[in-house]
């Protein structure tokens, strides 16, 4: 069974204190992976695809990499607007499998 | 305008009673999608469609019925309601089904409570 997950479970960081988020997943049948970001009471937002290993993508301050086994989304000098629910998502035929999500919590 | 947009947002009902959620998608996508999300916020695909073809169709009990009268909307039908069936539902739809059509653009979702 096509597996992903995520570590770790809840991250509470001080504003302006860098971390980083990761996200495993089965290798095998692996055809892209994708990050979300989820507010309470809302749908997934997409954030970045990913599709080969040493592929990065950045936006504000948000950076995606990709290994031959997992992901990482780092967070540069986060604000109180970044905490949500952080999804990611590995494609296998035509099934995105997410992963448990990591819970951010920015402290002002 | 809404990409994504289901109904209704929340459903309150008793056991046993027949529910539908709706979805409609004004992306011009071909490609549609329900997920359930369940009290640990784990998201579950229970279903898609492709130009009105099922594709996926994971385990689920056969009291849940999808329908795609057309590629713009899929609608999800529950017979029976049972307690575990509380949780909320995300109607989702993609570009295609080729590796690099995009992503998955979800709906607000509908948060159905069985009492």
């Amino acid at each position: 069974e096509d597996q992903v997950t995520q570590s770790p479970e809840a991250l509470r960081l001080q504003e302006g204190e860098s971390s980083s988020l990761n996200c495993s997943y089965t290798v095998s049948g692996l055809r892209g992976l994708f990050w979300y970001r989820q507010d309470p009471g809302k749908g997934p937002e997409f954030l970045f695809t990913l599709y080969s290993a040493g592929e990065e993508k950045e936006k504000e301050r948000l950076k995606a990499t990709l290994t031959k086994k997992e992901s990482f989304l780092h967070i540069t000098a986060p604000k109180p607007e970044d905490s949500a629910t952080y999804l990611c998502a590995g494609i296998y035929g035509q099934n995105f499998v997410f992963g448990p999500g990591t819970r951010l919590s920015v402290l002002p | 305008d809404t990409a994504v947009s289901q109904t209704p947002k929340y459903l309150v009902t008793q056991m046993g009673n027949d529910k539908s959620i709706k979805c409609e998608q004004n992306l011009g996508h071909d490609t549609m999608y329900w997920y359930k999300q369940d009290s640990k916020k784990f998201l579950k695909i229970m279903f898609s469609y492709n130009n009105k073809e099922l594709i996926i169709n994971e385990t689920v009990p056969n009291r849940f019925s999808p329908k795609s009268p057309d590629k713009a909307h899929l609608n999800l039908h529950i017979n029976s309601l049972e307690l575990g069936d509380s949780a909320v539902y995300f109607c989702a739809s993609r570009r295609g089904l080729a590796r690099n059509t995009g992503e998955l653009f979800f709906g607000e979702g509908s948060r159905l409570t069985v009492l």
